[in-house]
This record gives C-alpha cells, structure tokens and sequence, in this order.
C-alpha cells in the first residue's frame, strides 16, 4: 500500500518557467513532509521541509504548499534552471513512524535550455 | 557538513555469494538506515538502526541482514546473492527520532550492486 505517492514519473520545463512537482498522502497521522533532490549516481539530498502546523514554506526559489485537507503537497521551483534538472522525491514522516520516512517514487525534472 | 560514506560506489558479484555493504556516518547520529531505489519504486526501506546492536525490519528485509557494532557504522549483508537484488543501494542517517525536525535524513552517494 502505497502512502506517499507521486503521480507524475516525469515533467519537463523550459527554463526560466515555473515547475510545479505534485505529491499525495493517504495516511493522515503524517504531519512532517521532506522534498528530497537526486541526480544520477549520487544519493538524494535534501531540499526543503514543511511541518503540518504550515501550509507553505520557502527557501529561496523553492517553495513547498500543503493542503492537509487534501492530503496534497506540492514543490514550486521559481525560475527553473537546467542544473534543476534531477529526480525529486517527497517524503513523509510522523511522530508514529519512530523516525522513518516514507518515500513517493520520484519525479523526474527535466527543464530545458 | 554531515558526512555519509558508502564503502563502494559499485559493486558486482556473483549469484550465492554474500556480499556486505558499509556505511560509516561522522555525525554521531543515532539512527542508520538502509533502502534499495528501483526505477518506478522510489526509496523503499530495508532495514533500520536506532542504536547500536539493534536492528528493525524495513518493508522488505527478506534476503537481507544488517549489523551495528558501532554507533557510526551500519552494514548490509546480502546472504546469498541473487538477480533480482541488483540495485542501487543507499545509506542514510538522523540524528533522533524524538524530534520531527531531527528525522531530516542524509544519503550516501549509494553504491550500485549487479548481481550476475
């Protein structure tokens, strides 16, 4: 059973325009959501989190939004750059999961010169 | 700079050997993790430490062990190596699971196992 979930295997961007990385959750005791950031042969790093007492939070040009009613959350990259370009997790965790996080299965970025 | 190091970047062994993955983190973090990535899978979980000489079951630890003799040290055994374990392997690392902001993960580079 799939809780964390990203719908989108890929998205492609032209440079400089706005990317918009979508991601699901069933499991409502979540309440900490991670975005994390991969490119090929390396491991993921981490980007940006959001805590479920937000809705939105920023880090330059990047932006993380929750939707806890919706049990949605979404990474807005602003402008895009082609050293963007890698496959994103999202990640979820709660005070329940004794530390563990609970991964989507990846985004992959592509944006464009 | 929290530091993960993976003992090798790739790997490739033969079928029915044992193979061991090492993972030394120089953070003192108390939880180590290990999670194969397939394509189309994401990052799913294998095993996971919350201190030393203790161990928990991932979401698919069939196949697999692990050891942690030392706090900074986390280490996959593969038993008996078979096909369908070719992966990426990574490590991870956190400091506490007490406190949400804490469960922040780091990676290692991962290291890419084939199985033959």
């Amino acid at each position: 059973d799939q809780q964390v979930k990203q719908n989108s295997p890929s998205l492609s961007v032209q440079e400089g325009r706005i990317s918009i990385l979508n991601c699901d959750y069933t499991n409502s005791m979540f309440d900490y959501f991670l975005w994390y950031k991969k490119y090929p042969a390396e491991g993921p790093t981490f980007l940006i989190s959001i805590s479920s007492i937000k809705d939105k939070n920023e880090d330059g040009r990047f932006t993380v939004f929750l939707n806890k009613s919706a049990k949605h959350l979404s990474l807005h990259i602003v402008p895009s750059q082609p050293g963007d370009s890698a496959v994103y997790f999202c990640a979820a965790s709660g005070h329940n999961q004794g530390g563990k996080l609970i991964f989507g299965q990846g985004t992959e970025l592509s944006v464009k010169p | 700079d929290v530091k993960v190091t993976q003992s090798s970047r790739y790997l490739v062994k033969r079928t029915g050997e044992k193979v061991f993955l090492e993972c030394v983190q120089d953070m003192d973090h108390e939880n180590m993790f290990w999670y194969r990535q397939d394509p189309g899978l994401g990052l799913r979980l294998i095993y996971f430490s919350y201190d030393v000489k203790m161990k928990e079951k991932g979401d698919i630890p069939e196949g697999y062990s692990v050891s942690r003799e030392k706090k900074e040290r986390f280490s996959l055994i593969l038993e008996s190596a078979s096909t369908n374990q070719t992966s990426m392997y990574l490590c991870a690392s956190s400091f506490s699971r007490e406190v949400l902001a804490k469960n922040i993960q780091y990676f290692g580079a991962g290291t890419r196992l084939s199985v033959l």
